[in-house]
């Protein structure tokens, strides 16, 4: 058991579509960081939301946006969707000072895009 | 650019072999240092980590990673492997200034054939 829960596991979209994807935390956890990992890859940053705000963001254009709830899950948001966004997407909590206690992650989301 | 480095890409070793996979960095200052293993279908787990102290740390399963400053690296050992370490490793650096952001390798595919 990861802890942290992801769904869907599996989801296959058209270009230009939008799509959401959920993410709630460890039990304990209200720090959630979102990674893309395109096959063959290690995962790539995306952003990070503390406190319902997003912290940090890695190099992702403005199609890629997030929100994080009072009960610290989250959702990743991808608008206009490309081919080039199918990848395993990545969500992973952590406490605050999260590299202390290193962080878990989910299972995954799997985005396939046609 | 500043980047992790994991130049094997994909191992093959036969069980009881003994197990060194490379990790560089290109961070100056003072770096959080990860390994993170990921077993078919399943999630990204941390095996260790590394923050300041001894440069030997010794983590789940046997595994054990030196950090050497001067050589900007983090590399990865096991004495003797088992079928059961067939898995993809990553290194991860958490870089100065950088808070809570893992950057990724790019992933060594690690087979043992029993």
């Amino acid at each position: 058991d990861a802890g942290v829960t992801q769904s869907p596991t599996h989801l296959i979209k058209t270009r230009g579509q939008q799509v959401t994807l959920r993410c709630s935390p460890k039990s304990g956890h209200d720090t959630v960081s979102w990674y893309q990992q395109a096959l063959g890859q290690g995962p790539q940053f995306i952003f990070q939301y503390y406190e319902e705000e997003e912290r940090q963001r890695g190099n992702f254009p403005d199609r890629f946006s997030g929100h994080q709830f009072p009960n610290y899950s989250s959702e990743l948001n991808v608008n206009a969707l490309l081919l080039g966004d199918s990848a395993l997407y990545l969500c992973a909590s952590s406490l605050p000072q999260g590299s202390s206690g290193g962080y878990t992650f989910g299972s995954g989301t799997r985005l396939t895009v046609v | 650019a500043q980047s992790v480095s994991q130049h094997n890409h994909h191992v093959i070793l036969s069980e009881a072999a003994s197990l060194e996979l490379g990790c560089n960095y290109s961070y100056g200052g003072t770096v959080n240092l990860f390994w993170y293993v990921q077993y078919p279908g399943q999630h990204l787990q941390l095996l260790l980590k590394y923050f300041s102290g001894d440069p030997l740390v010794k983590g789940i399963k046997g595994f054990e990673a030196e950090f050497i400053k001067s050589k900007f690296s983090f590399n990865l050992r096991k004495p003797s492997v088992q079928w059961s370490d067939t898995a993809e490793y990553f290194c991860a650096v958490i870089a100065p200034g950088a808070t809570n952001k893992l950057i990724f390798g790019t992933g060594t595919l690690l087979a043992v054939q029993p």
